[in-house]
């Protein structure tokens, strides 16, 4: 059964890079039928999807963080990656990985399942 | 970008009793090559990530309790627990994957009465 697991800084200065890891256990991150997936959830919030990635490396971003975010994915580890420049207290929140599962073919979106247990990272000096 | 919207914001139920949540979206999520909507529903109770309950707008996530159900096409969608159980307090919340960004409804908060 897959498992994910969000691993990195839980405390960021403001205008770093908050760098956080996603480990996938119980599968394989080369499956051609899911996204990888980065969401986030500030405290007491509702649910931001930041953006997804492909085996192969094809991204998705969310166009309102876009200019600050780079997903990567490393198959020879099964782990994927997120990275967000330049960052302010509005990014302090619980980043969740997740796999996307794709329904047809066709699709480049999906719903999300299963989640990791989310990482706090809040940005503060 | 499409706009999810959920109504109510929170609700308060009888143990046993109907909740209904309900589910709107700015533009239409319905696929008409595959005749599929394109809306997943989730729970998420305190400290833990949201889980996948309904897929599809209608399919139930295997393991999820068949009180649980989906109805809806085009732009309006509803959650229905048709008996509600203690264990089901919990923030509930609508996602779109037809276009992207993906999107998430503010979510609806749901208590025992």
């Amino acid at each position: 059964q897959l498992q994910l697991q969000e691993s990195g800084p839980g405390l960021v200065k403001p205008s770093e890079t908050l760098s956080l890891s996603c480990s996938v256990s119980g599968g394989s991150i080369s499956s051609s039928s899911h996204h990888w997936a980065w969401m986030r959830q500030p405290p007491g919030k509702g649910l931001e999807w930041i953006g997804s990635i492909y085996y192969r490396g094809d991204t998705y971003y969310n166009p309102s963080l876009s200019s600050r975010v780079t997903i990567s994915v490393d198959t020879s580890t099964n782990q994927f990656s997120l990275r967000l420049s330049s960052v302010t207290a509005a990014d302090t929140a619980v980043y969740f990985c997740a796999s996307e599962i794709l329904g047809y073919y066709y699709d480049t979106l999906g719903r999300f399942d299963p989640w990791g247990q989310g990482i706090l990272v809040v940005v503060s000096s | 970008d499409i706009v999810m919207t959920q109504s109510p914001d929170s609700l308060a139920v009888s143990l046993g009793e109907r909740a209904t949540i309900n589910c709107k979206s700015s533009q239409n999520i319905l696929y008409s090559s595959n005749n599929k909507n394109y809306l997943a529903w989730y729970q998420q109770k305190p400290g833990q990530p949201p889980k996948v309950l309904l897929y599809w707008a209608s399919t139930r996530q295997s393991g999820v309790p068949d009180r649980f159900s989906g109805s809806g096409s085009g732009t309006d969608f509803t959650l229905t627990i048709s008996s509600l159980q203690a264990e089901d307090v919990a923030v509930y919340y609508c996602q779109q994957y037809y276009s992207s960004p993906q999107s998430f409804g503010q979510g609806t908060k749901v208590d025992i009465k």
